[in-house]
């Protein structure tokens, strides 16, 4: 049974950069797509993007010119970095695999971390 | 971006009632509808992928159907530990879009 783990600070300032990782355990590494998912009152569940152990990546375009997800294959890590916080990315924040292939749903979710962003 | 829309938001039900869910997409997604159950304070968990694939483990009450831009989440006799917020989510194009909600609630 795969299990996400994610870390990383949960308070910042407006301008500051969100850092978290995502640790993953109990199953293997390659062959699935690692996401970042957020989820606010204001806007529900929004995918951030995804990377598989490769580096490849893929963003959704509302958030692509903040983001910056990265990997550590050796670790079975990976890692998201938001620049340029605003109130408006509180949310608890969430990593998930990715299955990749259709109909792409989420199959495994590390519990939430979250983020509050305030000065 | 496809935009997910659910109806209703908020849903009264009692034990044993059958409870369904709606789910409409702005455009066509084939098979490509996911279905999520999330309670408070947790992360959410697959109950159902491909429209009406039950994800292992997840009890036979839960069934989904659907086609083209219309999808339905049905729970056959509703138990104390389904009262939670259901989502569905596409997965036919990036980004992956999610409907805002229907929350289920004890009548």
């Amino acid at each position: 049974q795969v299990q996400l783990q994610p870390w990383g600070a949960g308070l910042l300032k407006p301008s500051e950069t969100l850092s978290l990782t995502c640790g993953v355990s109990g199953g293997s590494f390659s062959g699935y797509f690692w996401t970042w998912l957020r989820q606010s009152p204001g806007k529900g569940l929004e995918w951030i993007g995804e990377i598989n152990h490769r580096g490849s990546t893929n963003y959704n375009p509302s958030l692509e010119s903040r983001v910056i997800l990265s990997v550590d294959s050796s670790k079975n890590h990976f890692s998201l970095h938001l620049n340029s916080v605003t109130a408006a990315d509180t949310a608890v924040y969430y990593c998930a695999r990715n299955l990749p292939f259709s109909p792409y749903y989420f199959d495994s979710w590390g519990q939430g971390a979250p983020v509050t962003v305030s000065s | 971006d496809i935009q997910m829309t659910q109806s209703p938001s908020s849903l009264s039900a009692s034990v044993g009632d059958r409870v369904t869910i709606t789910c409409r997409s702005s455009q066509r997604i084939t098979n490509y509808l996911n279905w999520y159950q999330q309670k408070p304070g947790q992360a959410p968990i697959l109950l159902i992928y491909g429209i009406s694939t039950l994800q292992s483990g997840v009890p036979s009450r839960f069934s989904g159907s659907g086609s083209g831009t219309d999808f339905t989440l049905t729970i056959s006799s509703l138990q104390p530990e389904d009262y939670a917020t259901y989502y569905c989510q596409q997965g036919y194009n990036r980004p992956y879009t999610f409907g805002q909600g229907t929350k289920l609630e004890m009548k």
